[in-house]
C-alpha cells in the first residue's frame, strides 16, 4: 500500500458527461501529480500541484481541470468526455518536487 | 526520437533466471525512477536513482550518468515478478523537474 488513495477505482460513463476523480496523497506529502495512461500513448503527465498551487502542466486538455484543496487532496475534473478519454488515470504524491513519488492504484475510466 | 528508450519491449524468462532491463535516455536528468506495473494496473515505485547503485531484495538498479544509461536487474526471477517495468526520468530544476517522462515499458513474463 503506497498510502495514496484514489477513488473511484472504476468509472463507466457516457460521451459528453463530466466526471470527478479524487486523490488523497500520502500523509505529509505536499506535491500531487496526475497522469494518464492510455493504450496508445503510454503514461503521460497531466498536471502537478504543490501545497495548493498549480506548479506544472503537461499534456492536459482544456476539457480537463484539477485543483488541490487546503487538506491537500486533489480532484481531476474531466468534462465533455470522448471515447478517447478512456484510460487509466493515476495520481502520485511526493514530499517535494525532487523526491520519490508514490502512486495510487489508479482510476479506470471507460467512456461509452 | 524519444527522450527515453527501454529495451527489450518484451521479455520471457524461465523461473530462476537473471534478468536485465535497460533504459537509455538523451536528456539531462536529476533522477531516474524504476516503476513496476502489475496486470491489475497499479504502479509501484521500485527505485529512485541519481547515481550509482541501489539494491532491494532481489532487485538491483544501476545508473551511469555519463553514459545516460540505467539497468534494472532481477536475480532468481519468480513468476510473481511478471509485470511491466517502466523507466521514468525526472528532469533537473528549471527544466520540467516537476513531471516524469516515461519509457514505454518492458513487459516481463516469468514462466515456472
Amino acid at each position: 500500500d503506497s498510502g495514496v488513495t484514489q477513488t473511484p477505482k472504476h468509472l463507466i460513463t457516457a460521451t459528453g458527461q463530466r466526471v470527478t476523480l479524487r486523490c488523497s496523497p500520502r500523509s505529509g506529502d505536499l506535491s500531487v501529480y496526475w497522469y494518464q495512461q492510455s493504450l496508445d500513448q503510454g503514461l503521460q503527465f497531466l498536471i502537478q500541484y504543490y501545497n495548493g498551487e498549480e506548479r506544472a502542466k503537461g499534456n492536459i486538455l482544456e476539457r480537463f481541470s484539477a485543483q488541490q484543496f487546503p487538506d491537500l487532496h486533489s480532484e481531476l475534473n474531466l468534462s465533455s468526455l470522448e471515447l478517447g478519454d478512456s484510460a487509466l488515470y493515476f495520481c502520485a504524491s511526493s514530499l517535494g518536487p525532487n523526491t520519490e513519488a508514490f502512486f495510487g492504484q489508479g482510476t479506470r475510466l471507460t467512456v461509452v | 526520437k524519444n527522450e527515453v528508450e527501454q529495451s527489450p519491449q518484451n521479455l520471457t524468462a524461465q523461473e530462476g533466471e537473471f534478468i536485465t532491463i535497460n533504459c537509455s535516455y538523451s536528456v539531462g536528468i536529476s533522477a531516474l525512477h524504476w516503476l513496476q506495473q502489475h496486470p491489475g494496473g497499479g504502479i509501484v515505485s521500485l527505485f529512485m536513482l541519481s547515481s550509482g547503485k541501489k539494491k532491494h531484495g532481489r532487485l538491483i538498479a544501476t545508473i551511469n550518468i555519463q553514459e545516460k544509461h540505467s539497468s534494472l536487474h532481477i536475480t532468481a526471477s519468480h513468476p510473481r515478478d511478471s509485470a511491466v517495468y517502466i523507466c521514468a526520468l525526472r528532469r533537473p530544476p528549471g527544466a520540467g523537474s516537476y513531471q516524469l517522462t516515461f519509457g514505454k515499458g518492458t513487459k516481463l513474463s516469468v514462466i515456472p
